[in-house]
């Protein structure tokens, strides 16, 4: 098992540009988080999605922020634009079963840094 | 809305135990864990308990959950310098949430 997969590993960008950041959850995995982690805020919940369909989306930041997982293998967190404070280290995470109940699988982030 | 807290930093020495707290103000969890972030990498589920235990035992983790004082806790015995690493709790209450993470550092 390949575990979670997440692209890029790093990403620099200016600010007002527009970034994707991409997951693959593991395989049969039927539940996908993204997390955001900063040295002020620790680790964030912004979304989670369980069968695809995104159940809690009350972690996200703003409007400039938006996910899709358009099917059971891929699902993407959009920043448009991106801003300065937007730098952190993003999360995905994956696991079989609804919040609490199966532990959470973490892809190793994306770290973005915008200028 | 819940609350963890955890300290921030942990100082042992190679070979003595470590032990990470972690307290709480409100959980709804069938389970409760801890997880481990090492540099650079994604957190990794390290362990966890069954809200109706109280001790559970996995090789030189032992993990100690108080529900009547909301605490939970981490012991590694014979600590090494690859335990070197940020722990996170982590229980469900509405959502899965993360306690603000203990770095463990082990020198010689």
């Amino acid at each position: 098992d390949a575990g979670v997969i997440q692209s890029p590993r790093h990403e620099v960008t200016e600010m007002g540009q527009e970034v994707t950041l991409r997951c693959k959850p593991i395989s049969g995995h039927n539940s996908l988080f993204w997390y955001r982690q900063t040295m002020m805020r620790g680790l964030e919940l912004l979304i989670y999605f369980n069968n695809n369909v995104p159940i809690d989306d009350s972690g996200m930041p703003e409007d400039r922020f938006s996910a899709k997982m358009p099917n059971a293998s891929f699902s993407t967190l959009k920043i448009q634009p991106s801003e300065p404070r937007d730098s952190a280290v993003y999360f995905c995470a994956s696991s079989s079963w609804t919040v609490g109940d199966s532990p959470l699988h973490f892809g190793n982030g994306t770290r973005l840094t915008v200028t | 809305g819940e609350d963890v807290e955890q300290s921030l930093f942990l100082s042992v020495r190679e070979g003595d135990s470590s032990v990470i707290n972690c307290t709480y103000t409100d959980s709804s969890s069938t389970y409760l864990y801890w997880y481990k972030q090492e540099p650079g990498a994604g957190l990794q589920l390290l362990t966890y308990i069954f809200s109706n235990m109280d001790m559970k035992q996995d090789q030189r983790l032992t993990v100690l959950l108080n529900k009547k004082d909301k605490h939970l806790s981490l012991r590694i015995a014979d600590t090494q310098t690859g335990d070197s690493a940020i722990y996170f709790c982590a229980f469900t209450a509405s959502k899965l949430t993360f306690g603000t993470g203990t770095r463990l550092q082990v020198t010689l």
